[in-house]
């Protein structure tokens, strides 16, 4: 079945410095990878989508470049703010149904 | 754009009863809804997937049983707990997804308290 790995845990930042979550995948078919990030307390929101023509998806600063040959979907920012600190989850939809990693609490410091 | 509510926000309910949530999708046609649990320290866990004029699919660990869903038309679907516990507390989330945009669209999460 369809599987998302992330990195785990927590990372913690200095703003400013650079931001990258990794995320990989498994699937039987070539899936939409997405990134959702979630603040406390709240629901998850859409980031970022990967696109199917294989150009790189930005919001807010981030960006993301799916890699088929690696399965990757990388999320990367170069300059970390105070305001990215949340929670980070990676997922693909291989179909209605998206599958999710088990996301990374991101924390950025002064 | 795409908005997707639920109701209630939080609710608390005592251990045994049972409780009803609600779903809607605006803006869009949701082709498909699907229900998740996030529980404390726990990533998200998929429910079911509901799709139009497709059978409601549970995954595996919820049944019909504890959590029927009710999706009648494209923008509306529910699902009631029925008689919870403690380790049904969580954030239950609605993802509808907009066919046209192969995209999912979370609510903001009904909050479930057992007390």
């Amino acid at each position: 079945g369809d599987s998302v790995t992330q990195t785990e845990g927590l990372v913690t930042l200095t703003e400013g410095l650079p931001v990258m979550l990794n995320c990989t995948y498994q699937s039987t078919y070539s899936p939409f990878l997405f990134w959702y990030v979630q603040h406390l307390n709240e629901a998850p929101k859409l980031l970022l989508k990967s696109f199917t023509d294989n150009k790189r998806p930005e919001h807010q600063g981030f960006h993301a470049t799916l890699h088929k040959s690696s399965s990757s979907f990388h999320l990367q920012k170069s300059s970390a703010q105070l305001s990215d600190s949340a929670l980070y989850y990676c997922a693909l939809s291989a179909g209605a149904k998206l599958t999710f990693g088990g996301g990374t609490r991101l924390t950025v410091r002064p | 754009g795409a908005l997707v509510y639920q109701y209630p926000r939080r609710t608390i309910c005592k251990s045994g009863t049972s409780m009803r949530m609600e779903c809607q999708a605006v803006g869009f046609q949701a082709t498909s809804v699907a229900w998740y649990r996030q529980s404390p320290q726990k990533t998200f866990e998929l429910i079911a997937l509901s799709t139009v004029n497709s059978a409601i699919k549970y995954e595996q660990n919820f049944t019909q049983e504890k959590f029927p869903i009710s999706h009648p038309n494209l923008s509306f679907s529910s699902m009631t707990v029925l008689n919870a516990y403690l380790e049904d507390r969580g954030l239950y989330l609605c993802g509808a997804r907009d066919w046209g945009q192969d995209t999912q669209y979370f609510g903001p999460g009904t909050r479930l308290l057992v007390l």
